[in-house]
């Protein structure tokens, strides 16, 4: 299984919006809606953001959101604070009952 | 709230097999539909997922590491366990340990780096 496509990197200035895309296929991404979104600052372990392409667990900030059109899911942040300032990964359930990640993005505030 | 802590060796030999175990404190592993994942993180890449159980032990691998990887559960100890043979440098990462439900990976583990090397 191949990795989701997700940009690099993305930034932004603090108070704009940011959109970061995860890219799939029809196997995975464009398949289930088992899409989800997490924050990893160095050295900590990764942070669930958002699930089922668009829900929010309990204490996220409602800045985050989440959509997904086709195979491609997308991670809004609002309002970008400096604390924002981390990577970013995507990830999908799969036809095979595997899951896969996003190459990761590095979001930056200017 | 679940809390998971990994534990294991922190050097392992090329060719040898890496053993960890995460420890589920804070409810029991047994409830729920729940699944346990294994997922690792070379340094300064991106996120691997390695494989799941469930609390009836049944388990889905990562394609790519299905010949050498083996997962198990204790439901006596609370924990589930990662067996990873035929290791070289390329295995070298931090793992971690989360609990997998809803379609995602809700908690984590601190992570525990693991060495490859002779």
């Amino acid at each position: 299984q191949s990795a989701l496509t997700q940009p690099a990197s993305v930034s932004g200035s603090p108070g704009q919006s940011i959109t970061i895309s995860c890219t799939g296929t029809s196997s995975d991404v464009g398949g289930y809606n088992y899409v989800a979104w997490y924050q990893q600052h160095p050295g900590k372990a990764p942070k669930l953001m958002i699930y089922q392409v668009s829900n929010r667990p309990s204490g996220v900030s409602n800045r985050f959101s989440g959509s997904k059109s086709g195979n491609t899911a997308s991670l809004t942040i609002s309002g970008l604070q400096a604390e924002d300032e981390a990577d970013y990964y995507c990830s999908s359930y799969t036809s095979s009952s595997t899951y896969v990640f996003g190459t990761g993005t590095k979001v930056t505030v200017l | 709230q679940v809390q998971l802590q990994e534990s294991g060796p922190g050097l392992v030999k090329p060719s040898q097999t890496l053993s960890l175990t995460c420890t589920v404190s804070g409810g029991s592993i047994s409830s729920g539909s729940y699944f346990w994942s294994w997922i690792r993180q070379p340094a300064g890449k991106g996120l691997e997922w390695i494989g799941r159980i469930s609390t009836s032990g049944s388990t889905n691998y990562n394609p790519s590491l299905k010949s050498r990887v083996t997962i198990s559960v204790d439901t006596s100890k609370n924990q589930f366990s990662l067996k990873l043979s035929s290791v070289t440098a390329a295995d070298t990462a931090v793992y971690y340990c989360a609990n997998n439900q809803r379609g995602a990976f809700d908690y984590w583990g601190q992570g525990t780096l693991v060495t490859v090397s002779s």
